[in-house]
């Protein structure tokens, strides 16, 4: 199994411009999830989803958008990059909400 | 809102000394807590899960405690190798959401 993968390592964006980090898993998890890290604040929900088709609100979910038509893929979408969304961000995923697993992660520059 | 502590925010210990980690939460209605490491530039590796009806959780040196009703847990490391330095989260599942702290910066001195 891969586990989760999280594409790309890391990109570098103007204010303005649109992008989608991509997630996949190939465990069959239901629940996935993606966070933002930020330092001196630890890690924070953006969105999450319980399964296909469902998805919900964390923390932190302004300026991003997400959808969920398969199992597998979780992609986050942001719409207009600001400078405020320079962070690191992790896709994660489990069986229902138990023992999570992480991907490498997505270093994100906004200019 | 559920808020998630760790103290202290950085630790630094000979090898081979025994260490606590420390997690507070400030609301007692948790799904499960679970302890993460990560390694710099890296994604998080999960230690161990606790659900909330147990006490605690063992897996080699690592041993987690929980007490819901005073919303704290403990991560203790037995024998501590500089292989164990990295940066040590705790996360509480809270209506179906999971909320981290900031994290215990180790380093294990050889």
């Amino acid at each position: 199994n891969a586990g989760v993968t999280q594409t790309p390592k890391f990109q570098v964006l103007k204010t303005g411009q649109s992008m989608t980090l991509q997630c996949a898993q190939d465990m069959n998890h239901e629940y996935m999830s993606w966070y933002r890290q930020d330092p001196g604040m630890g890690l924070r929900l953006i969105h999450y989803s319980v399964g296909a088709g469902i998805t919900d609100q964390g923390e932190v979910p302004n300026g991003y958008n997400v959808s969920r038509s398969t199992t597998e893929d979780f992609p986050l979408r942001l719409l207009s990059a600001a400078p405020s969304q320079t962070s690191v961000y992790f896709c994660a995923s489990s069986r229902s909400p138990e023992t999570q697993y992480f991907g490498p992660g997505t270093r994100l520059l906004v200019l | 809102k559920q808020e998630v502590t760790q103290i202290p925010a950085a630790l630094s210990v000979p090898e081979g000394e025994n260490l606590v980690l420390n997690c507070s939460f400030t609301d007692s209605a948790i799904y499960n807590l679970q302890w993460f490491r990560q390694d710099p530039g890296k994604g998080l590796t999960s230690l161990l899960l606790i659900q909330s009806s147990q006490r605690e959780q063992t897996s080699g040196r690592l041993n987690a405690s929980l007490d819901k009703s005073s919303g704290r847990s403990t991560l203790y490391i037995a024998a501590s190798q500089p292989g164990d330095s990295a940066t040590y989260l705790c996360a509480v599942n809270h209506d179906n959401q999971f909320y981290f702290g900031t994290g215990t910066s180790l380093t294990v001195i050889p």
